[in-house]
């Protein structure tokens, strides 16, 4: 597509339910990086995939979160039994020609 | 420890007048530097990003950002502010000896007065 797609845009949820939210990267770009966005904060590093290599998982908060992606194609970040403190925006970037380009975010709401 | 450092967390400036917004490094190795700028309820686009070439860079919509390393510093400037400006800026990284992932500042929100 032209840009980095993600879904949902919003989604609101009750503490201790599962979500899973989708980033599709642009095409052709290998790297792949979700960022978490809490109200009035900057972006904070999840995780990073690059092709086929295993993933930088350095920045999952917990082991609540976890990140899948099949080769370059879309990735899905899962949050099990969310607590009110997972309320945030989440970004998803690809990496084409040293740039990322950021998606709009999904940005969650746990109650 | 690689970090960047916004030292503004908001700036508000009039319209028409010059903008500044500041971002320091530390980095053992030649970082790659970028501000990106984000709108309300929008992702981030990049401004423009330094790459080891020329130390003044010219970004899009106006601004640009000087590298200093004397100063580990890459701070964005606008010489004349403009209400559709008003937004929240991130400076960011990429160090050369690190790991892949791009490290931001904690943004600076700016306000532009009519």
């Amino acid at each position: 597509g032209a840009g980095v797609s993600q879904s949902p845009s919003n989604k609101v949820t009750e503490k201790g339910k599962d979500v899973e939210l989708r980033c599709d990267p642009i095409s052709g770009h290998t790297a792949l990086y979700w960022y978490r966005q809490r109200l009035g904060q900057g972006l904070e590093f999840l995780i990073y995939f690059q092709g086929n290599s295993a993933p930088d998982k350095s920045g999952l908060p917990s082991d609540r979160f976890s990140a899948e992606r099949t080769g370059e194609s879309v990735s899905t970040l899962t949050i099990q039994r969310t607590q009110q403190e997972d309320s945030a925006v989440y970004l998803c970037a690809s990496r084409g020609g040293g740039e990322l380009f950021f998606g709009e975010g999904s940005r969650l709401t746990v109650l | 420890a690689q970090s960047v450092t916004q030292l503004d967390s908001h700036v508000s400036v009039s319209e028409g007048t010059p903008v500044l917004l500041r971002c320091n490094y530390s980095s053992s190795y030649s970082p790659s530097l970028f501000w990106y700028v984000q709108h309300p309820n929008k992702g981030l686009q990049l401004l423009l990003k330094y790459t080891s070439a020329a130390t003044l860079v010219k970004g899009i919509n106006g601004f640009e950002a000087e590298f200093k390393k004397s100063e580990t510093s890459f701070h964005l400037t606008k010489p004349s502010a403009h209400m559709s400006d008003a937004a929240e800026y991130f400076c960011a990284f990429i160090s050369s000896g690190s790991a892949r992932q791009l490290t931001f500042g904690s943004g600076t929100q700016l306000t532009v007065l009519p």
